[in-house]
C-alpha cells in the first residue's frame, strides 16, 4: 500500500510570511496529488490539487508543486492569515483512492 | 443543494454492543469512503464502495463492516463495539469521470465507547 510521509507536524509563521508543508508518497503509481484544509471541528476540504502530468499549479495565495521523480509534493501558502490556522493533510492517490498524511497544524501568529 | 449528511452526530455506547452509523449523499455519487480519525493517525480508511453491492476493505477494516444498497447510503456497522474504535468517524463521497477524485466529506460522528 501507499506510505505517505508528511513534514513538519507543527508550524508557526508570522502573518504575513510563507508557510511550505511537505508530502512525500511511495506509490510510483499514485497520479493525484490533493492537499485538504481541516480547521477546528470542521470537516476537511480540498483547497487543491494537481496531476501528475502537470508539474505546478498555483490558486490565488495557495500553490502545489509536484517532483514525480523524487515521489514528492509541497504546498505552498503566501502572505499567510489568521483563517488559514488549520491542520493541513496531504492524500496522494490513484483509482479514486486517497491515503493521508497525519497531518500538519498550521499556525498563523498575529 | 447537493450534500452529504452523517447520523448521529454524536453517539455514546458500550462496549460489545452493534452500532449503525449512517451516511447519505445527494451528489448521485458512485465512490463512498468510511475514515476513522484519531491524533496523530490523520484519516485512516477503514472501508468504501465504488458503486451498488461494491464494497472494499481499507487499512483499517477489522470490527467493521459496510453494505452498498443504493447509490446514496453507505452505513457502517461496528459488529461488537470495542474501546479502541472510540473515534471521530467521517463518510465521504466522490465522482468518476471528472478528473477529478475529490472528496467531499460528511460533518462527522464522533463516538464513544464506554
Amino acid at each position: 500500500g501507499e506510505n505517505v510521509e508528511q513534514h513538519p507536524s507543527t508550524l508557526s509563521v508570522q502573518e504575513g510570511d510563507s508557510a511550505v508543508i511537505k508530502c512525500t508518497y511511495s506509490d510510483s503509481a499514485s497520479n493525484y496529488f490533493p492537499w485538504y484544509k481541516q480547521e477546528l471541528g470542521k470537516r476537511p476540504q480540498l483547497i487543491i490539487d494537481i496531476r501528475s502530468n502537470v508539474g505546478e499549479k498555483k490558486d490565488q495565495r495557495i500553490a502545489v508543486t509536484l517532483n514525480k521523480t523524487a515521489k514528492h509534493f509541497s504546498l505552498h501558502i503566501t502572505e499567510t492569515q489568521p483563517e488559514d490556522s488549520a491542520v493541513y493533510f496531504c492524500a496522494p492517490g490513484g483509482n479514486e483512492k486517497l491515503t493521508f498524511g497525519t497531518g500538519t497544524r498550521l499556525t498563523i501568529i498575529p | 443543494d447537493a450534500e452529504i449528511t452523517q447520523s448521529p452526530r454524536h453517539k455514546i455506547t458500550e462496549t460489545g454492543r452493534q452500532v449503525t452509523l449512517a451516511c447519505h449523499q445527494t451528489w448521485n455519487h458512485n465512490n463512498m469512503f468510511w475514515y476513522r480519525q484519531d491524533l496523530g493517525h490523520g484519516l485512516r480508511l477503514i472501508h468504501y464502495s465504488y458503486g451498488v453491492h461494491d464494497t472494499n476493505k481499507g487499512e483499517v477494516s477489522d470490527g467493521y463492516s459496510v453494505s452498498r444498497s443504493n447509490t446514496e447510503d453507505l452505513p457502517l456497522t461496528l459488529e461488537s463495539a470495542a474501546s479502541s474504535q472510540t473515534s471521530v468517524y467521517f463518510c465521504a463521497s466522490s465522482g468518476t469521470g471528472s478528473g477529478s477524485y475529490e472528496q467531499y466529506f460528511g460533518p462527522g460522528t464522533r463516538l464513544t465507547v464506554t
